[in-house]
């Protein structure tokens, strides 16, 4: 089956820089991937998507890219603020949904 | 329009107790699905039923049986609790195109 695999684990940013957290898939198949924010205490919600045939997509500060060949996707967060200090779930969607372990970012002010 | 509901939010059970989780989504979604959280390892896949009627292992299926009692309504059940499944338990649910997952508040399980 499909195995995703998320880095880093935990990430610690100041305010106003940027964040890159990245997966990897291993089903050529898959061709949905969505990404979530879980606050602590909270269920996780989505952020941002990208379909597999798209390269990149922008919302606001949230941008995620995928390249195909590689099997690889990253979620780009820039002037990065407090509140977005959270856990971040990468997924791989092929019939049914694969998660990554979760990258913990944290947002120095 | 509640989106997924889930019941109930904590539970406290003994090692050999039994319980059911509820889930129950308004939102007309085909597929469901039961994940575990626990620290470090995300979200693991429990059950899942991509329609009425039918129900496939996931990650994580030992210990556990489900029910899609209907269109809305998917249920988890532990027959025999052991410590192991102290977890957060959520559901979640998708819809025709099964892209866009939208997820319970989730039941905080200890068992002692």
């Amino acid at each position: 089956g499909e195995n995703v695999e998320q880095h880093p684990s935990t990430l610690s940013v100041q305010e106003g820089d940027s964040a890159v957290i990245k997966c990897t898939y291993s089903d050529s198949a898959s061709n949905y991937f969505p990404w979530y924010k879980q606050e602590l205490g909270k269920r996780p919600q989505l952020i941002i998507d990208i379909r597999s045939n798209v390269g990149e997509k922008k919302d606001q500060r949230i941008a995620v890219t995928l390249n195909k060949t590689a099997k690889h996707f990253s979620l780009h967060i820039t002037e990065t603020q407090p509140e977005d200090s959270a856990v971040y779930f990468c997924a791989a969607s092929i019939a049914r949904f694969y998660f990554g372990t979760g990258t913990s970012l944290t947002v120095i002010p | 329009n509640a989106g997924v509901t889930q019941t109930p939010k904590f539970q406290v059970l003994k090692t050999g107790q039994s319980m059911t989780l509820q889930c129950a989504q308004d939102m007309n979604h085909n597929s469901m699905y039961w994940y575990r959280q626990d620290p470090g390892m995300g979200l693991r896949l429990i059950y899942y039923s991509a329609s009425e009627g039918t129900t496939d292992k996931g990650e994580v299926p030992n210990g556990y049986n489900v029910s899609r009692l209907n269109k809305r309504e998917f249920s988890l059940r532990l027959e025999s609790a052991a410590p192991s499944q102290t977890s957060v338990y959520f559901c979640a649910s998708t819809g025709t195109g099964r892209e866009t997952q939208y997820f319970g508040p989730g039941t905080r399980l200890l068992v002692l």
